[in-house]
């Protein structure tokens, strides 16, 4: 079956910390891809990493991606309150027909 | 800007009746999607396209049917709502071609829709 997983799905934090998303997968694939989506919104593509190592950041996010242990993170540094949304991870597997099967989000909110 | 849009952004209705979602993108693309969501269930695809005559169910099309009446335009429309049909519901398109050899998806801004 394929299946994507996040933790947590929950996040409350502290402006200042250190997080992080993980998102794991069930089979192969070196395509993960990771959106926001900010309440009642829609869903803003963040970052899309396409190989074993693939790292990328933009301002406070960094994003990797590690193909052997079918695991993404989204590292979180000195959390801002505008950060506060729900994120979520989709993976590209060859046997979905190149449709994207999405994680259930991780809603995260940042306290001043 | 090329673009994906949503008409109604937000609609009420009552159980039986059709209604139709309208997305349209000037982005060029092949592929189109819809999607539902609901609170603390994450995206769930209904229906997609990859172009004007392929069609393809997703994971929960029953209920719903779609039209491609266009490289731009993609429908859907619920024949008979029901309640448990509330949600809020996206459009997105993707085109490998032109996004490179990858699948991103690009999203419409949503639309509620309420059964009551």
């Amino acid at each position: 079956e394929l299946k994507v997983e996040q933790n947590p799905l929950f996040l409350s934090m502290q402006e200042g910390k250190n997080y992080t998303i993980y998102c794991n997968y069930s089979t192969t694939s070196d395509r993960l891809y990771w959106y926001r989506q900010d309440p009642g919104k829609s869903l803003e593509s963040l970052f899309v990493l396409l190989s074993n190592g693939a790292v990328k950041q933009e301002g406070r996010l960094m994003a990797s991606l590690d193909t052997k242990a079918r695991l993404s993170t989204l590292h979180i540094t000195a959390a801002v309150h505008d950060l506060s949304a729900t994120y979520f991870c989709a993976v590209d597997f060859m046997d979905s027909n190149y449709q994207l099967i999405w994680g259930a989000g991780t809603k995260l909110i940042i306290k001043p | 800007d090329a673009d994906v849009t949503q008409t109604p952004r937000n609609r009420i209705t009552k159980t039986g009746k059709r209604i139709m979602l309208e997305c349209s993108q000037t982005k060029g693309h092949d592929r189109m999607y819809w999607y539902r969501q609901d609170p603390g269930l994450g995206l769930r695809l209904i229906y997609y396209s990859f172009d004007v005559k392929d069609i393809n169910k997703g994971e929960i099309s029953d209920g719903y049917s779609v039209s491609r009446q266009a490289q731009a335009k993609f429908s859907l429309s619920l024949e008979s709502a029901i309640p448990n049909q509330t949600a809020l519901y996206f459009c997105a398109t993707s085109d490998p071609k032109t996004g490179g050899a990858y699948n991103e998806q690009f999203f419409g801004p949503g639309t509620r829709l309420t059964v009551l």
